[in-house]
């Protein structure tokens, strides 16, 4: 089964530096897809940015980028410039192509920007 | 464009009462949906999943069932609620298997007293 991992409950960051969100995931699939999601208190999933295992190129999205190592099975989160609307929890997910299409979540992590 | 409804947005139950959770999708047709359930300080759980009208999957055996009575509603119910069943509760949809990512509804917080 795939199972998905963030190994860090809470981070912190200041206002317009940069944080890593960490997140290792296990699958013996060869053809998946990643995502990073956010959830602010408004309790709402927001997508942030996907990645598709088959593609080499890191996926970027305005400030958000991951660095996607698919041999460690590791996607991380790179927010750039933190903003205060950033703070929220975000959720690693993993989703096997075809398929069933479920998403597989991590516990989530929550990200606290200080001014 | 495509919206998702979930309702009601809060609700508390005492033990030994029935659910009924509803959600809508707008704007598309045939979408897979999903029920999700996040416990306080854990990730999402699925509950259950469906890729047609009447066809539904279960990940996780439970005093909670789900139905997709119309192509675009979904809906998860149970007999009688538990404590344990506290939570907040997501619905979400995929526009067909080859789209990759799920959006959500609004979530309900479910509160059995």
């Amino acid at each position: 089964a795939q199972t998905v991992t963030q190994s860090q409950p809470e981070m912190s960051v200041q206002e317009a530096e940069t944080v890593t969100l960490s997140c290792t995931y296990d699958t013996s699939e060869s053809d998946y897809y990643l995502f990073w999601y956010k959830q602010p208190p408004s309790r709402q999933m927001i997508l942030v940015i996907r990645q598709e295992a088959y593609k080499q190129q890191n996926a970027t999205e305005n400030r958000f980028s991951v660095n996607f190592q698919k041999a460690a099975k590791s996607f991380s989160l790179k927010i750039s410039d933190s903003q205060l609307g950033d703070a929220a929890m975000y959720f690693c997910a993993y989703r096997r192509r075809g398929g069933s299409e479920k998403l597989v979540f991590g516990k989530g992590m929550k990200l606290t920007v200080n001014p | 464009s495509q919206t998702i409804h979930q309702w009601p947005a809060t609700l508390v139950q005492p033990v030994g009462s029935p659910l009924s959770l509803e959600c809508t999708v707008e704007g598309t047709s045939n979408p897979n949906l999903y029920w999700y359930r996040q416990a306080a300080g854990r990730g999402l759980q699925l509950l259950f999943y469906s890729v047609g009208i009447g066809q539904i999957s279960s990940e996780v055996p439970q005093n909670l069932s789900a139905s997709r009575p119309q192509d675009r509603q979904f809906i998860l119910s149970s007999k009688k609620l538990l404590l344990s069943d506290s939570g907040f509760y997501l619905c979400a949809w995929s526009p067909d298997p080859r789209h990759t990512e799920a959006f959500f509804g609004q979530g309900t917080r479910l509160t059995v007293v």
